[in-house]
């Protein structure tokens, strides 16, 4: 059974920083990309970050761009995400997810098809 | 950056019922296009991607249609689990990132 299961979250003040982790069980860690989305409270869903199963490949919403680093330890099953000089805008569940789907020869397309349970993150003074 | 849009933003139906939710894309993103549902306190959960593929375990109540910029989530006859908030997402244009809508809330009539 796949699992994945955050952590790390709680009550930080603006400009402060949080590590949160997803430990993965259940299938092959390694080779999968993986990803994080936030929804922060009454609110609809938002992408944060991406990263390829090798860890060679991340990208980031424009919202966290030079304040969140994604990273992995493939040897750990462990996802994480390194969230820096936090705003109150951040405040928000997040989720990390597997994702799913194919390539071709020129792109891939990938869908989210399983989600840990998430962890508030709370951003005020 | 492509917009998706659902409508409507809520949807009230009687348990038995049929409810079809909507979802638009401002531009074509082929089939690469999947709904989550998403209960109160609960992670999302993946239903269909490639825009008619039922993930596994899902209920055959439930499909998916459409392509390009139109698309369609039907559950055929409603039970109350089903009561949720549905949400569309589309994978096409990556990088740089992926989009949702803001979601369709379908409750009890």
């Amino acid at each position: 059974e796949v699992q994945l299961v955050e952590s790390g979250g709680g009550l930080v003040q603006p400009g402060g920083s949080l590590r949160l982790s997803c430990a993965a069980s259940g299938f092959t860690f390694s080779s999968y990309e993986m990803t994080w989305v936030r929804q922060a409270p009454g609110k609809g869903l938002e992408w944060v970050s991406y990263i390829s199963s090798s860890g060679h490949t991340i990208y980031y919403a424009d919202s966290v761009k030079g304040r969140f680093t994604i990273s992995r330890d493939n040897a750990k099953n462990s996802l994480y995400l390194q969230m820096n000089s936090l705003r109150a805008e951040d405040t928000a569940v997040y989720y990390c997810a597997r994702l799913g789907g194919y390539c071709t020869s020129t792109s891939c397309y990938y869908y989210f098809d399983y989600w840990g349970q998430g962890t508030l993150v709370t951003v005020s003074s | 950056e492509i917009v998706m849009t659902q409508s409507p933003a809520t949807l009230s139906v009687s348990p038995g019922e049929r409810a079809t939710l909507s979802c638009r894309a401002s531009q074509s993103v082929s089939s690469n296009l999947a709904w989550y549902q998403q209960k109160p306190g609960q992670a999302p959960r993946l239903l269909i991607y490639g825009a008619s593929t039922r993930a596994t375990g899902i209920p055959a109540r439930f499909s998916g249609s459409g392509s390009g910029t139109e698309f369609t989530l039907t559950i055929s006859s409603l039970q109350s689990e089903d009561f949720a908030v549905y949400y569309c997402q589309q994978y096409n244009n990556w990088p740089p990132g992926y989009t949702f809508g803001l979601g369709t809330k379908l409750e009890i009539k």
